[in-house]
């Protein structure tokens, strides 16, 4: 039971442009919800989150948007750089249960310069 | 600032045998997880520690696991007889408990061991 979902395997982009990035869950009871960049050959590093309280956090040239009736969690990237090119992983956590992460299958971003 | 270490990167080993491996998290941690990743796949849960105390196991956490963080410091993962599906990234990531902030703290990750049975 996949309750994480990344549809997109991959998207690729222009530099300067936006990317956006998505990502659907299951349970309506998650506490938190972040995104996770992983270069090759390197563990994930955080790079935003939202509670379930907001539908919107802004952090300098990324915002995670937070659907909580469609279930749906997205990451906008503007403007896209050639070194955002990286795979992003979506992850939810129950505050509950150690904050553990349950994390999607991942979308590779290409950002072409 | 040192952050999540994993001893060794790379791990290579025969079928059937055993392996060991290491992680020392943020030195002021008191949380402790280990998750798996293979190709194409998001990381999976395996387990995690609060102090000394394992307090989760996952299913994917077969009897040939085991798991320890035996002073609230650093951690080990054995894997006893290996089998070619245990290839795989494996994950530690630490993070600080602070109960009555009521805020989410993040994980951080190491680097990984990539583990390949022949």
């Amino acid at each position: 039971d996949q309750q994480v979902k990344q549809n997109s395997p991959s998207l690729s982009v222009q530099e300067g442009r936006i990317s956006i990035l998505n990502c659907d869950y299951t349970n309506s009871m998650f506490d938190y919800f972040l995104w996770y960049k992983k270069y090759p050959a390197e563990g994930p590093t955080f790079l935003i989150s939202i509670s379930s309280i907001k539908d919107k956090n802004e952090d300098g040239r990324f915002t995670v948007f937070l659907n909580k009736s469609a279930k749906h969690l997205s990451l906008h990237i503007v403007p896209s750089q050639p070194g955002d090119s990286a795979v992003y992983f979506c992850a939810v956590a129950f505050k509950a249960a150690g904050n553990k992460l349950t994390f999607g299958g991942g979308t590779r971003v290409l950002v072409k310069p | 600032d040192t952050g999540v270490s994993q001893d060794p990167r790379h791990k290579i080993t025969k079928r059937g045998q055993n392996v060991t491996f290491r992680c020392d998290p943020i030195s002021e941690h008191n949380r402790l997880y280990w998750y798996r990743q293979t190709l194409g796949q998001g990381p999976e849960f395996l387990t995690y520690f609060q102090n000394e105390a394992q307090l989760e196991k996952s299913r994917l956490l077969s009897d040939r696991f085991s798991a320890e963080r035996p002073k609230g410091s650093f951690s080990t993962l054995e894997i006893q007889r290996t089998e070619q599906g245990d290839s795989a990234m494996y994950l530690c990531a630490s993070s600080l408990e602070r109960p009555r902030t009521g805020l989410y703290e993040k994980l951080f990750f190491g680097s990984g061991t990539q583990l390949s049975v022949l």
